[in-house]
């Protein structure tokens, strides 16, 4: 597709589900991210890929959270046994991905609403 | 770790008044710098970038960037602002791939 895609856009669900997000990023972006944007807190990075390993897991906020790129493309992140301080937008984002133009281009996000 | 600072977390201004965003980071290597707005309701989208050459970098609708590498700096200025200006203004920082954003700044312009 022309951008990156994100699904669900909308999520609710219970505390101690789990419940999996998806990416489709701009056909041939190599790098991938998934960051979480919460009320006043800005943009937390919370992992990073590049073709389908993930260099950096540093931000992934607990063993719950987990991410996976399949075939350097879709991804999916998942939260198990979800908790009300997991709830907030879920935003992907990828690029080309090499140093000298690294440019990240957003979806629209999931907002994770945890009852 | 790296990280990036955005010092103004709240901005209000009126019409035609200047705008300067703060932006510093902690990295002292060769780094990509970025701006991004979020306008409301929207996603995020790029205002201006800086990969290497002129630090003076002009971006979308108006806005530009200085790069100071001395100072680990990168503010953003607009001369003159606009209500449709309002919006929340992230400062990012990559060199290894990796972005990494400031907690943002929410601009109010007021007509």
């Amino acid at each position: 597709g022309a951008g990156v895609s994100q699904s669900p856009s909308n999520k609710v669900t219970e505390k101690g589900k789990d419940v999996e997000l998806r990416c489709d990023p701009i056909s041939g972006h190599t790098a991938l991210y998934w960051y979480r944007q919460s009320l006043g807190q800005g943009l937390e990075f919370l992992i990073y890929f590049q073709g389908n390993s993930a260099p950096d897991k540093s931000g992934l906020p607990s063993d719950r959270f987990s991410a996976e790129r399949t075939g350097g493309s879709v991804s999916t992140l998942t939260i198990q046994r979800t908790q009300q301080e997991d709830s907030a937008v879920y935003l992907c984002a990828s690029s080309l991905g090499h140093v000298g133009n690294t440019e990240a281009f957003f979806g629209q996000g999931t907002r994770l609403t945890v009852v | 770790a790296q990280s990036v600072s955005q010092h103004n977390h709240h901005v209000i201004l009126s019409e035609a008044a200047s705008l300067e965003l703060g932006c510093n980071y902690s990295y002292g290597g060769t780094v990509n710098l970025f701006w991004y707005v979020q306008y409301p309701g929207q996603h995020l989208q790029l205002l201006l970038k800086y990969f290497s050459g002129d630090p003076l970098v002009k971006g979308i609708k108006g806005f530009e960037a200085e790069f100071i590498k001395s100072k680990f700096s990168f503010n953003l200025r607009k001369p003159s602002v606009q209500w449709s200006d309002t919006a929340e203004y992230f400062c990012a920082v990559d060199n290894t791939g990796k972005l990494i954003f400031g907690q943002g700044t929410t601009l109010q312009v007021k007509p």
